[in-house]
């Protein structure tokens, strides 16, 4: 799992509400990236990172900020919660630049499934 | 020319059998294709990977082939198993140019073998 962990793993909220979910590695990664899940949709990126306080937009990143205030740790925040963005959330490290990737080899977290009402 | 498109959506194959799932792309500045396994609940997995600079790969019963001047890449499941039936994701994404290195994702292909 390239030890990384997502917190909470589950969330119910309501609409127009705050919510913070949580990224964290162990492993001293450089890059790492929040992508949403849908049916018919795939997997796509929010948000990324390429190293502290350097994030950068993703495809749908609407209604979403990111922050990384240290290495281990990629928070993805939704200012005011819409139904649009229930959904399951996945974080993911990439190994882009250690010594034994073959290319952009990316590791996902458990993910967090997220159900605005 | 950012998308993956990948067919079929879903797929029943027989034990034993062979799975083919396939995508195509558009980008050739694309130099790097992983597939992925999600099973329910799960994140996805990476299951193996190519460059371009092969034709093919394999990894046990998992192969990649990958046809650079049609701009298509497969992946083959050989004597396919129940503990197959999985979601199978293609990826892809420029190897080693800018600072993102995003990965473009297929819409996915719900696999179920049946025994």
């Amino acid at each position: 799992d390239a030890g990384i962990t997502q917190s909470p793993r589950h969330k119910v909220t309501e609409t127009g509400t705050p919510v913070t979910l949580r990224c964290h590695q162990t492993e001293n990664h450089r890059y790492m990236y929040w992508y949403r899940q849908d049916p018919g949709h795939g997997l796509r990126l929010i948000h990324y990172s390429y190293g502290v306080k350097d994030t950068d937009k993703g495809e749908v990143s609407d209604g979403y900020s990111v922050s990384r205030s240290k290495t281990e740790d990629f928070l993805l925040t939704l200012e005011s919660a819409t139904s649009s963005q229930t959904s399951v959330y996945f974080c993911a490290i990439s190994l882009r630049g250690t010594i034994n990737a073959l290319g952009n080899e990316q590791f996902f977290g458990p993910g967090t499934r997220l159900t605005v009402l | 020319q950012q998308q993956v498109k990948q067919s079929p959506q879903s797929l029943i194959v027989q034990k034993g059998g062979i799975s083919i799932i396939n995508c195509a792309y558009e980008n050739t500045a694309f130099d790097y294709f992983p597939w992925y396994q999600q099973f329910p609940g799960k994140g996805p997995a990476l299951l193996i990977a190519i460059r371009p600079d092969v034709s093919e790969k394999k990894e046990g019963r998992f192969t990649i082939s990958f046809n650079k001047s049609a701009k298509q890449f497969s992946l083959h499941i050989m004597d396919s198993q129940p503990g197959d039936s999985a979601t199978y994701f293609c990826a892809a994404t420029p190897g080693n140019g800018g600072a993102t290195n995003k990965l473009i994702f297929g819409t996915g292909t719900l696999l179920a073998v049946q025994p």
